[in-house]
């Protein structure tokens, strides 16, 4: 596609609730990029891939966050049983190969935890 | 710990008049160095970054940015403001080895008036 796509744009779950967010990446792009950027701040790293390697995920903040990229295009970031803490943008970004330089990132899903 | 700072939360210019948005890093090594907008509901765009060389940078939409490693610093610059450059602005590092694991300043939030 043109850009990094994200869907949902919104999502509104219940507290307990389990939520997936999908992202589907510039094609070809080898690698791609969760990020979470609450409320009045910068985004925050969560995880990073390479293909379908996940090469880092140093930054979800607790067991509860998983992603997957099982074929080296789209991801899910999987939160279970949301908290209210969770309530965020969750950016994603991709990146054309390791050499590259630039990273270009969707527009994010509004998550709100009530 | 590595950081990236933005001391200023919110800036107000007039249209015409100059911007300098201002960038700290405190970071082991040089770090790549990047500078993001994002308008409301949008992703973040890539104003420029700066990796080595000439310390002073051009990037799009009129900005520039100068590298200044006595001062740990990398300000945003435009010399006049236009209506439309009412934004948030993201200063963001990142390790040469990977450069989409970015951290992220927590933004400055510049408003223009008429």
């Amino acid at each position: 596609g043109a850009g990094v796509s994200q869907s949902p744009r919104y999502k509104v779950a219940k507290r307990g609730q389990d939520v997936a967010l999908r992202c589907d990446p510039i094609s070809g792009h080898v690698s791609l990029f969760w990020y979470q950027q609450a409320l009045g701040q910068g985004p925050e790293f969560l995880t990073y891939f390479q293909n379908e390697a996940q090469l880092d995920k140093s930054g979800l903040p607790s067991d509860r966050f998983f992603a997957e990229r099982p074929e080296g295009s789209v991801s899910t970031l999987k939160i279970q049983r949301t908290q209210q803490e969770d309530s965020a943008v969750y950016l994603c970004a991709s990146r054309l190969t390791e050499l590259n330089t630039e990273a270009f990132f969707g527009q994010g899903t509004r998550l709100t935890v009530v | 710990a590595q950081s990236v700072t933005q001391p200023d939360i919110h800036i107000t210019v007039s249209e015409g008049a100059s911007l300098e948005l201002r960038c700290n890093y405190s970071y082991g090594a040089t770090p790549y160095l990047f500078w993001y907008v994002q308008s409301p509901g949008q992703g973040l765009q890539l104003l420029l970054k700066y990796f080595s060389g000439d310390t002073l940078v051009q990037g799009i939409k009129g900005f520039e940015a100068e590298f200044k490693r006595s001062q740990s610093s990398f300000n945003l610059r435009k010399p006049s403001v236009h209506w439309s450059d009412a934004a948030e602005y993201f200063c963001a590092g990142g390790p040469r080895s990977n450069t989409g694991k970015l951290i992220f300043g927590q933004g400055t939030t510049l408003q223009v008036k008429p």
